[in-house]
């Protein structure tokens, strides 16, 4: 099926440092979510994001929905050991239901 | 608990079997979604219900899968004549309306096919 571009596919940084990763989309979408992945569980909700040009955060993490519609990205600051795992981005395209399009993934290291 | 709660956790069956897998949404959540996670990939979507209404078929990959949901609860889906490459960390996710709540997932039911 059709998936998000996401980038980069993964990263491995020092404890302390800032991450930084997006997704990009030749379609429009009209909500863009942000997910973790840990191994051997399902995604987990990190931050939703409804209207364009949007910025929330949710403590370290800071995410942001593109002002064309077409891309998103997710920012952790200063991160730490537990942030270790697979982030996905996922978007609802306009007139698409309720189905997510997934990102394919960046897998995030941590190194003390 | 108090989310979404998928069985079992993990499947190991012949090829050709057939295998049922279980979700049970987060009380109150009227839509029910069916992902697939491949080795390595992001998730695929398969189905969804909302309420009573027919549910969006368009992302089963063969007439081999199906799902029911009964009494707008409890979901079960079905893959007949099992092939191996049906083996996936099949995903189950809830929301509480259809239009633009998120999902919160289940952890999974690891599929493997012989």
């Amino acid at each position: 099926g059709q998936q998000l571009n996401q980038s980069p596919q993964s990263m491995f940084i020092q404890e302390g440092e800032d991450v930084s990763m997006n997704c990009t989309s030749s379609s429009i979408f009209n909500t863009w979510l942000w997910y973790k992945q840990e191994p051997g569980e399902g995604p987990v909700l990190l931050i939703a994001l409804y209207k364009a040009g949007e910025l929330t955060s949710n403590g370290r993490l800071t995410a942001q929905f593109g002002i064309t519609r077409k891309d998103s990205f997710l920012n952790i600051s200063a991160s730490i050991p537990s942030d270790v795992g697979i982030y996905f981005c996922a978007g609802l395209r306009p007139g698409g239901g309720n189905k997510l399009t997934f990102g394919t993934g960046t897998q995030l290291k941590v190194e003390l | 608990g108090a989310g979404v709660s998928q069985s079992p956790s993990n499947k190991v069956t012949e090829k050709g079997k057939d295998v049922e897998l279980r979700c049970d949404p987060i009380s109150g959540h009227t839509a029910l979604y069916w992902y697939r996670q491949s080795l390595g990939q992001g998730l695929e979507f398969l189905i969804y219900f909302q309420g009573n209404s027919a549910p969006d078929k368009s992302g089963l990959p063969s007439d081999r899968f199906s799902a029911e949901r009964t009494g707008g609860s409890v979901s079960t889906l079905t893959i007949q004549r099992t092939q191996q490459e049906d083996s996936a960390v099949y995903l189950c996710a809830s929301s509480s309306q259809a239009s633009n709540q998120p999902q919160h997932f289940g952890d999974g039911t690891r599929l493997s096919i012989l």
